[in-house]
């Protein structure tokens, strides 16, 4: 069975500093990984995905993401924190064979001016 | 920007009571899920929908859920007797190719509290 595990419920940083989101799956197959994030009162939102191909994934808002096999790890990071980053970001995987998007926890940014 | 829109956006009901939460995905997606989040726990998996019939469940999707696209906009979520674990964010999300490589539109959830 698939699984996400997120390090870390809470990171937070400067404005300006580098943001890493740690990502790391549990999966048979060779997964689908994407990072969503959720702003306060309102629905999950797609940052970037991989499905094929290159494993450094850029996506919306200056984020990035690498999909390193070996470590089974999809770390999400960004060179420079803005305030209006400040959000739940959520590492999820699935697979070729379509099975459910499966969520981790989640991980709360904070940024701090 | 076409959105997922989802109704009510917070509902108070009793236990043993029925619930029914709607969604109006966007208009030309063909899949469609229902997710929940338990306050502080993850966003779990409940059901997906296409062609009209269930595609997958989990095991959380269990008798007392049910889901329904009763005309060509709506997709709803009942709940028949509602227990106090059903408190919970409910998310209702579309896609336009399914299968989970292309990107799911989420609503801006249900919150229910069940007392």
């Amino acid at each position: 069975a698939q699984s996400v595990t997120q390090l870390g419920s809470h990171v937070s940083v400067s404005e300006g500093a580098l943001v890493l989101l740690r990502c790391n799956y549990s999966s048979s197959v060779p997964p689908y990984l994407f990072w969503y994030v959720q702003y306060p009162n309102q629905g999950l939102q797609l940052l970037l995905k991989y499905t094929t191909g290159a494993t450094l994934v850029k996506g919306i808002n200056g984020f990035e993401a690498e999909f390193k096999k070996s470590e089974t790890s999809f770390h999400l990071t960004k060179p420079s924190a803005h305030m209006s980053d400040a959000a739940e970001y959520f590492c999820a995987v699935s697979d070729q064979a379509g099975t459910a998007l499966i969520f981790g926890k989640g991980t709360t940014l904070s940024v701090s001016s | 920007e076409p959105e997922v829109t989802q109704t009510p956006s917070h509902q108070v009901t009793q236990m043993g009571q029925e619930v029914i939460l709607r969604c109006v995905p966007i208009s030309n997606h063909l899949y469609f899920y229902w997710y929940r989040q338990i306050l502080g726990q993850k966003v779990e998996f409940l059901v997906s929908f296409y062609n009209n019939e269930i595609s997958e469940k989990s095991e959380i999707f269990d008798d007392q859920f049910s889901v329904e696209r009763p005309d060509g906009s709506n997709f709803t979520l009942k709940i028949r007797s509602t227990k106090l674990e059903d408190s919970a964010m409910y998310f209702c999300a579309s896609s336009e190719t399914g299968r989970y490589t292309g990107e799911l539109f989420f609503g801006e959830g249900s919150r229910l509290t069940v007392l």
